[in-house]
């Protein structure tokens, strides 16, 4: 069955980065675009960006231009989204989720917690 | 802020229908895009409840459903029951931002 499994919670200072991590299985890793969403608490969910199956960044909000890397390791089909100069606004559940180019997101990792705080 | 707009909640009896509205541009709903639905359990990732307007994934039951016209959509859920207490959330894509958007979601009270 299709799975995407995230790594652990994280607290960060202020400034810092962060590098959460999914990892797919149960389905074919290079077909599907893999999205970042993500949870303020008590917030809605927030689209924050998309690689998409051939390996390059499609798209992302324009809050983390240019503080946002995405990689994959396709021999063990495992996303990594890095974050950098960490606020406490980036405080949040950031979730990794399958879908196409525009969403359609049909399985949904665990979340991760990021905390940002001093 | 959100692209798309949602009220903030709606409630319903048990047995009873409700609606929720999701209301969108020219650059997203309006511009073809399809719309999505998700419900969240707190404390609990989003599931796709509608997926492409009006269509539910295996294991959903057909209680709920979707429709699309013009730049709004709306989900319906008929027969409310209980578990159905959750927040529901529209989803679709704006070509003016290049990228997927998320409505404010709606907190659903089932009384």
């Amino acid at each position: 069955q299709v799975q995407l499994v995230q790594s652990g919670a994280e607290v960060k200072k202020p400034g810092a980065s962060v590098k959460v991590s999914c990892k797919a299985s149960g389905y074919a890793f290079t077909n599907y675009y893999i999205h970042w969403v993500r949870q303020a608490p008590g917030q809605g969910l927030e689209w924050t960006t998309m690689i998409n199956p051939g390996g390059g960044i499609t798209s992302f909000t324009q809050g983390f231009q240019g503080r946002i890397t995405m990689t994959r390791d396709t021999s063990t089909s495992t996303l990594y989204m890095e974050l950098s100069s960490l606020r406490s606004e980036d405080t949040a559940v950031y979730y990794c989720a399958r879908g196409d180019r525009y969403g359609n997101f049909d399985y949904w990792g665990q979340g991760t917690l990021v905390t940002v705080s001093s | 802020q959100s692209v798309l707009t949602q009220p903030p909640s709606v409630s319903g009896a048990p047995g009873q229908r409700v609606t929720i509205s999701c209301t969108g541009s020219s650059s997203d709903i309006g511009a073809g895009f399809d719309v999505h639905w998700y419900q969240q359990i707190p404390g609990a990732a989003p599931k796709l409840l509608i997926s492409g307007n009006n269509y539910r994934p295996s294991g959903v039951p057909d209680r709920f459903s979707g429709s699309k016209s013009g730049t709004s959509a709306s989900l319906a859920i008929t027969g409310l029951q209980a578990e159905d207490e959750a927040d529901y959330y529209c989803q679709s894509y704006d070509s003016s931002l290049s990228g997927v958007v998320f409505g404010g979601g709606t907190k659903l009270t089932v009384l």
